[in-house]
């Protein structure tokens, strides 16, 4: 597609629930990326995937988050048991590459535990 | 893994001045340094982007340098204007990248 492509973009759920999101990258990326950003705060890194490559989990939070990537294309982020500390805007993003190679964001799924 | 640490934090300057944003780097591997303009409730977007191998990059009115010895880059704005009111940030890259904290930028007309 001509962006990357997130969805919902408002996602409100109870505490306790689990919540999946999508994301959809830039046709011929090779590279995606989900950050977590909290209100007023920087960019904090999740994972990252890589073509067929194992992805690199090191950001994730807890084993209460996860992702996966289908066929090299489209990624969900799965959060279990919601707590309120995980409400933020979750920023996918998709690059031609590793390393040299800059960003394109979604617009984000603001995510509201409540 | 990498940490970047970006000044100041907050930044107030008058129509036309210039503004300066600073970053440093702790992982000499690092050879990508981009910076993202954010404005309120949109998507962080690439303004300019530079490579380790080089020293300075200029397109109009922003400038960004690197000096790898030090491990510290900069972004320069020039002539600035109400809309470069925004939030910027500076990352390094190896594989993916670490952002710094960010910098709100606020030009006052």
């Amino acid at each position: 597609g001509a962006g990357v492509s997130q969805s919902p973009s408002n996602k409100v759920t109870e505490k306790g629930k689990d919540v999946e999101l999508r994301c959809d990258p830039i046709s011929g990326h090779t590279a995606l990326y989900w950050y977590r950003q909290s209100l007023g705060q920087g960019l904090e890194f999740l994972i990252y995937f890589q073509g067929n490559s194992a992805p690199d989990k090191s950001g994730l939070p807890s084993d209460r988050f996860s992702a996966e990537r289908t066929g090299g294309s489209v990624s969900t982020l799965t959060i279990q048991r919601t707590q309120q500390e995980d409400s933020a805007v979750y920023l996918c993003a998709s690059s031609l590459g590793l390393g040299l190679y800059g960003y394109t964001f979604g617009s984000g799924t603001r995510l509201t535990v409540v | 893994g990498e940490n970047v640490e970006q000044h100041p934090s907050t930044l107030s300057v008058q129509e036309g001045d210039s503004a300066v944003i600073k970053c440093t780097y702790s992982d000499s591997a690092s050879n990508y340094f981009p910076w993202y303009k954010q404005e309120l409730g949109k998507r962080p977007q690439l303004i300019i982007d530079i490579r380790s191998n080089v020293g300075e990059k200029k397109d109009q009115r922003i400038a960004v340098t690197l000096n790898k010895t030090a491990k510290h880059f900069s972004l320069h704005i020039t002539e600035t204007q109400p809309e470069d009111s925004a939030v910027y940030f500076c990352a390094a890259s190896i594989n993916d990248m670490r952002f710094g904290a960010g910098t709100r930028l606020t030009v006052k007309p």
